[in-house]
């Protein structure tokens, strides 16, 4: 079936850092992959997507590109902020418009 | 304003008594899906609908209802709460049954002792 894997545990990282959480897929077909972020207290909210391979999704500084041959949609940033500072989830779409979601990510920006 | 809305935001309730949360949007969505949210877990859906009088069992159906007589409600029934369904809800909905991007509710934290 599809699921989703991201890297295990909390991220922390000093203001201006480079961000990268990894996310690794499996998939019947071909699946759309997204990252969603949760802030403090609130829903989740879609943050970049890709529907094909070698597609790359970006917004608000961040980046991912959809890597079939490694089942793979990194998501990076080059400088964060602590505005950042949210949980991620990376998701794969199977079947009638339904999210396969990752656990999720931590990510904690420092001043 | 495109929303989805859910209440209560916050309930505490004991085993066996009864409850809804209502999820409604105001975006002519088709598609509505109720999600828990639990640490370690991440997302799981629980139901799912994707228009008036069509609905579905997600991955984790076990002691939830819902119905969809209106298309932009979505309420979500717990007719015998037990402490295992302590968790954080989502309610979220997209436009079209085939893959779009889902918007979420704020989330209902729900807590049965």
């Amino acid at each position: 079936g599809n699921s989703v894997t991201q890297m295990e545990g909390p991220v922390t990282l000093s203001e201006e850092a480079f961000l990268t959480i990894n996310c690794t897929y499996t998939a019947t077909g071909y699946p759309s992959l997204f990252w969603y972020v949760q802030y403090p207290g609130e829903g989740l909210q879609l943050l970049l997507k890709a529907t094909k391979a070698d597609d790359k999704g970006s917004n608000k500084g961040f980046e991912a590109t959809y890597r079939k041959e490694t089942t793979s949609f990194h998501l990076e940033k080059g400088s964060v902020q602590v505005s950042d500072s949210a949980v991620y989830f990376c998701a794969s779409s199977y079947g009638n418009n339904r999210l396969a979601f990752g656990k999720g990510n931590q990510v904690v920006v420092i001043p | 304003e495109a929303q989805v809305t859910q209440n209560p935001r916050y309930l505490i309730t004991v085993t066996g008594k009864k409850l809804t949360v209502t999820c409604s949007q105001n975006m002519n969505h088709e598609y509505m899906s109720w999600y828990r949210q639990d640490p370690g877990l991440g997302l799981r859906q629980i139901y799912y609908s994707m228009n008036v009088e069509v609905t579905d069992k997600g991955d984790v159906p076990e002691g939830y209802k819902v119905s969809r007589k209106e298309k932009r409600n979505f309420p979500l029934i717990l007719e015998s709460p037990s402490p295992n369904q302590t968790s954080l809800y989502f309610c979220a909905s997209s436009l079209q049954r085939g893959v779009d991007t889902q918007y979420f509710g704020p989330g209902t934290r729900l807590t049965v002792l």
